[in-house]
């Protein structure tokens, strides 16, 4: 079952801006993470923030974590054209590494 | 070496054909994982290996059919499938297992198309 769930957003930004995009899931969780998948590729793990953490940063990526409203964004800071992509948000249900992802957020960064 | 290696990366075949995709990993991993995803929507599990062992069958159709020969090697078999099987199909694996939280490495996929 598809559990985190991403807002349903295009998202085109010029380069040099912030992207931000959000997700949101129902039930309890292990732990949250963020994958990037380029046209057409395969998947890319970004980072992943555990259920006892709140923020979490790795290079230009910030994620948060709100487990009470039980939602995470992912915000890339000074976007290039390299980040055009479609980003995924993916739960362990299970805590057996058996992820559920999101619908994706597609962002294009216009250059 | 951290690559995820998938082969054929595009495939035709035909709703009577047997065909298979297979994946290789030579980090040490020690789950595999097969994954389908549709144009435009999210990956799906489809099957997980575990130390060589199948753990996890996410009520696949079976005319899917996984192998795993040895702990680098994951194939998927495929048999009378449909054309609503075309799709993405995506390998990863992760190095711990089923162990929550190890990240799992995807290959570039196989697109697989049923005339």
């Amino acid at each position: 079952s598809q559990q985190g769930e991403e807002d349903p957003q295009a998202l085109s930004i010029q380069e040099g801006e912030n992207a931000t995009m959000n997700c949101s899931y129902k039930t309890s969780i292990n732990n949250l993470q963020w994958y990037r998948q380029n046209s057409g590729r395969g998947l890319v793990h970004l980072i992943l923030i555990r259920s006892n953490e709140r923020e979490k940063h790795s290079g230009r990526l910030r994620v948060t974590l709100d487990t009470s409203k039980k939602s995470s964004s992912l915000l890339i800071t000074a976007s290039r054209a390299a980040d055009t992509a479609s980003y995924f948000c993916a739960t362990d249900l299970y805590g057996n590494n058996r992820l559920a992802f999101g619908k994706g957020n597609q962002v294009v960064v216009i250059p | 070496d951290t690559e995820v290696t998938q082969t054929p990366k595009h495939l035709v075949m035909g709703m009577t054909n047997k065909k298979s995709l297979k994946c290789e990993q030579h980090m040490g991993h020690r789950a595999m994982y097969w994954y389908k995803q549709k144009a435009k929507k999210p990956p799906e599990l489809m099957f997980v290996y575990s130390y060589e062992k199948l753990s996890i069958n996410e009520s696949v159709p079976s005319r899917f059919s996984p192998e795993c020969p040895n702990s680098s090697l994951l194939n998927l078999h495929l048999h009378a499938l449909q054309p609503e099987d075309s799709a993405l199909y995506l390998c990863a694996s992760s190095p711990l297992g089923l162990r929550s939280g190890n990240t799992i490495y995807f290959g570039e996929g196989s697109w697989l198309t049923v005339v």
